[in-house]
């Protein structure tokens, strides 16, 4: 099992929809969780960072974070094109010292 | 703030020649820096840890010695592929943590090594 797991896609929405994207981890204790953009041949750019269970808005972004159920969520309001990049899930181990990245999914948002 | 600055952007070698990164926080100090290695259609690959003033840690199946980390302050990181080949030409990518800070990476602009 991998320690942090997301779909491949690619997810594929119509521009102005709303855009979910899901991973899950295996480390229990974990304690921050991340999300990243990357555009194709750039290097990745923070969206977003969420500490505790709930929900945080910044934007058109919104982060889910359930640890009962180790599972974390972007979610894209009002998508646009330029949202189409892949997205990294990343989460911090135990201990603050490693942080592990998903493989991403790739989201690409129709005009 | 926490702007991370690579250098250079781009670089073409002979096979055999040495190679070295420089990677930059420019307004935060970072105890600790990483440096990835990603593929075409590939996700990030963690390489090694990088820590001021001590070795770095590498991760399993990548070679110390041939690629070299130097973290000699707290602003800057350097990364040396030696005797580079062919199969070493990547997109190669530094992050940066806060000193103090919570645990959040802020990542270069990356170095595309294409090496002949």
């Amino acid at each position: 099992q991998k320690e942090v797991e997301q779909n491949s896609g690619p997810l594929s929405v119509p521009e102005g929809a709303i855009a979910s994207l899901n991973c899950t981890y295996s480390d229990r204790g974990s304690q921050s969780f991340f999300w990243y953009r990357q555009y194709s041949g750039k290097s990745p750019e923070l969206i977003m960072s969420i500490y505790s269970n709930g929900d945080k808005e910044d934007g058109r972004f919104t982060a889910q974070l359930n640890k009962a159920s180790q599972y974390v969520s972007l979610l894209i309001r009002d998508s646009q094109p330029s949202d189409s990049a892949t997205y990294l899930c990343a989460v911090t181990h135990t201990g603050g010292f490693k942080t592990i990245f998903g493989a991403g999914t790739r989201l690409f948002v129709k005009a | 703030g926490a702007v991370v600055s690579q250098h250079p952007s781009r670089v073409i070698c002979k096979s055999g020649t040495s190679v070295k990164i420089e990677c930059r926080s420019l307004d935060f100090q970072a105890t600790t820096m990483f440096w990835y290695r990603q593929f075409p259609k590939q996700s990030l690959m963690l390489m090694a840890t990088s820590n001021e003033g001590s070795k770095a840690t590498y991760e399993q199946g990548v070679e110390k010695d041939k690629f070299l980390i130097n973290h000699a302050s707290l602003t800057l990181s350097t990364l040396t592929v030696t005797s580079a080949h062919p199969e070493d030409s990547s997109f190669y990518i530094c992050s940066a943590r806060v000193t103090g800070g919570k645990e959040t990476q802020y990542f270069g602009p990356g170095t595309r090594l294409l090496v002949l």
